[in-house]
C-alpha cells in the first residue's frame, strides 16, 4: 500500500532562519507530487505541484520553493522566513495521468511551521 | 478556471440529527469531485468522490454526496451525526485531464456536533 511521510510534525523559527521541510512516498512510482498550505482559518492553497524529477510548477508567488530531487521525494524550502509563512503545511500525491485525477490525492500529516 | 464554494463555514447539528454539507462548483465541463474530512492537527482524509456513473455515491463513516449536474452541486449528507464527526470538511474538484491532476478546494466547513 501507498504511504505519505513528512517531517517535522511541528516547528518553530524565527523570521529570517532558512526553512526545509519533507515530504516522500512509498508503494508508488511517478506520482504527482504537491504542496498545500493552510492558513489559520482559511481553506488550502495550492503552493507547488510537480509531475516529474526537477519539474516544479508554482501556483502562487511567494517567499517558497520547491524541489524534487528523487521520484518520491519532495522538498519545500525557504531561505529567509517571514512572519507570514506560518501556517499548516500539507504534501500530497496522487497518480499520474488522467485516470488519477479520478482517484484523487493522498495526505501527509502536515507540518505546524510557527514563525516568530 | 474551476471554482469551489461552500456554503457556511461554520455548522452545529445536534447528536442524531441530519448533516447536510453544502458544495456548489463552477466549471465548464462537469469536473471530478470530492469530499475530504480533516481532524485537528491532521492531514487530509478523502471521504468520497465522483467521477462517473452513479450520482449518488456512498463514503466512509456513513457519509453520502449526491452530484447534481443541473445544480453543479455536490452536496454531503449524513443521516445520523455522532460526536466523532466534528471535524473540518472540504469539497475539491478536479479537472478530467488537468495538468497534474490539481485539486481545487472549497473554503471548508467547520462541523460541531453537539450532545
Amino acid at each position: 500500500s501507498q504511504t505519505i511521510h513528512q517531517w517535522p510534525a511541528t516547528l518553530v523559527q524565527p523570521v529570517g532562519s532558512p526553512l526545509s521541510l519533507e515530504c516522500t512516498v512509498e508503494g508508488t512510482s511517478n506520482p504527482n507530487l504537491y504542496w498545500y498550505r493552510q492558513a489559520a482559518g482559511r481553506g488550502l492553497q495550492l503552493l507547488f505541484y510537480s509531475v516529474g524529477i526537477g519539474q516544479i510548477s508554482s501556483e502562487v508567488p511567494q517567499n517558497l520553493s520547491a524541489s524534487r530531487p528523487q521520484d518520491r521525494q519532495f522538498i519545500l524550502s525557504s531561505k529567509k522566513l517571514l512572519l507570514s509563512d506560518s501556517g499548516f503545511y500539507l504534501c500530497a500525491w496522487s497518480s499520474r495521468g488522467w485516470t488519477g485525477g479520478g482517484i484523487g490525492a493522498f495526505f501527509g500529516q502536515g507540518t505546524r511551521l510557527t514563525v516568530v | 478556471a474551476q471554482s469551489v464554494t461552500q456554503l457556511g463555514s461554520h455548522v452545529s447539528v445536534s447528536e442524531g440529527a441530519l448533516v447536510l454539507l453544502r458544495c456548489n462548483y463552477s466549471s465548464s465541463v462537469p469536473p471530478y469531485l470530492f469530499w475530504y474530512v480533516q481532524y485537528p492537527n491532521q492531514g487530509l482524509q478523502l471521504l468520497l468522490k465522483y467521477t462517473t456513473g452513479a450520482t449518488l455515491v456512498k463514503g466512509i463513516n456513513g457519509f453520502e454526496a449526491e452530484f447534481k449536474k443541473s445544480e453543479t452541486s455536490f452536496h454531503l449528507t449524513k443521516p445520523s451525526a455522532h460526536m466523532s464527526d466534528a471535524a473540518e470538511y472540504f469539497c475539491a474538484v478536479s479537472m478530467i485531464k488537468a495538468a497534474g491532476n490539481k485539486l481545487t478546494f472549497g473554503g471548508g466547513t467547520r462541523v460541531l456536533v453537539k450532545p
